[in-house]
């Protein structure tokens, strides 16, 4: 059965960068997409961006571009999200999710279980 | 960007209500519109994709409906395990914008 698995949580101060990991199995990993959406504590979901795990190519939303940085393993089917300069809105549930694409439409079918990322001094 | 938008934020309902949301983005969408649901404490789960598409396992009690600018998911007997936050996103151009949710409490 298709699992994301992230990696643990995290304390950062602001300044500093951290590195979520999300580690497919169940399925050809180059074959989807990876999608990375956050939540603040009691808030709604903010996608993050993408990347292609078969080609490497990522799109950004436009806010964290230069400070977020998508990467894949295909060797351990990990995919990575690093963001860099911290600030104390970044605390969040950062979540991974599979991007399947049917009838010329993405969506996300798959979740991880999510990351905990707080930033605080 | 495009923004989505919901109605209402928060609903109170009884089980068995039909329960119905509102979702509308402020351009054109064509059907390029997914549900999720969000138990506290989960990740969310896809519920419709491609606006009317049930995913795979989903209860067929939940259904989705619209095209352009104006969506809507239906509950047509609420159950217990529905209770949670209900989500819409856009799927037309990045960035994949989300509404702000609605909460469906007892």
């Amino acid at each position: 059965q298709v699992q994301l698995v992230q990696s643990g949580a995290e304390v950062k101060k602001p300044g500093a960068s951290v590195k979520v990991s999300c580690k497919a199995s169940g399925y050809t990993f180059s074959s989807y997409g990876i999608s990375w959406v956050r939540q603040a504590p009691g808030q709604g979901l903010e996608w993050m961006g993408w990347i292609s795990p078969y080609s490497g190519n990522t799109n950004y939303a436009q806010k964290l571009q230069g400070r977020v940085t998508m990467t894949t393993d295909t060797s351990t089917s990990t995919a990575y999200m690093e963001l860099r300069s911290l600030r104390s809105d970044d605390t969040a549930l950062y979540y991974c999710a599979r991007r399947q694409y049917t009838y010329g439409t993405y969506y996300f079918d798959y979740w991880g279980q999510g990351t905990l990322v707080t930033v605080s001094s | 960007d495009i923004q989505m938008t919901q109605s209402p934020s928060s609903l109170s309902a009884s089980l068995g209500d039909r329960v119905t949301i509102t979702c509308r983005a402020s351009q054109s969408i064509s059907t390029y519109l997914n549900w999720y649901q969000q138990k506290p404490g989960k990740a969310p789960k896809l519920l419709i994709y491609a606006a009317s598409s049930l995913q795979s396992g989903v209860p067929s009690r939940f259904s989705g409906s619209g095209a352009v600018t104006d969506f809507t998911l239906t509950i047509s007997s609420l159950q217990p395990e529905d209770f949670a936050t209900y989500y819409c996103q856009q799927s037309y151009s990045t960035p994949r914008t989300f509404g702000p949710g609605t909460k469906v409490d007892i």
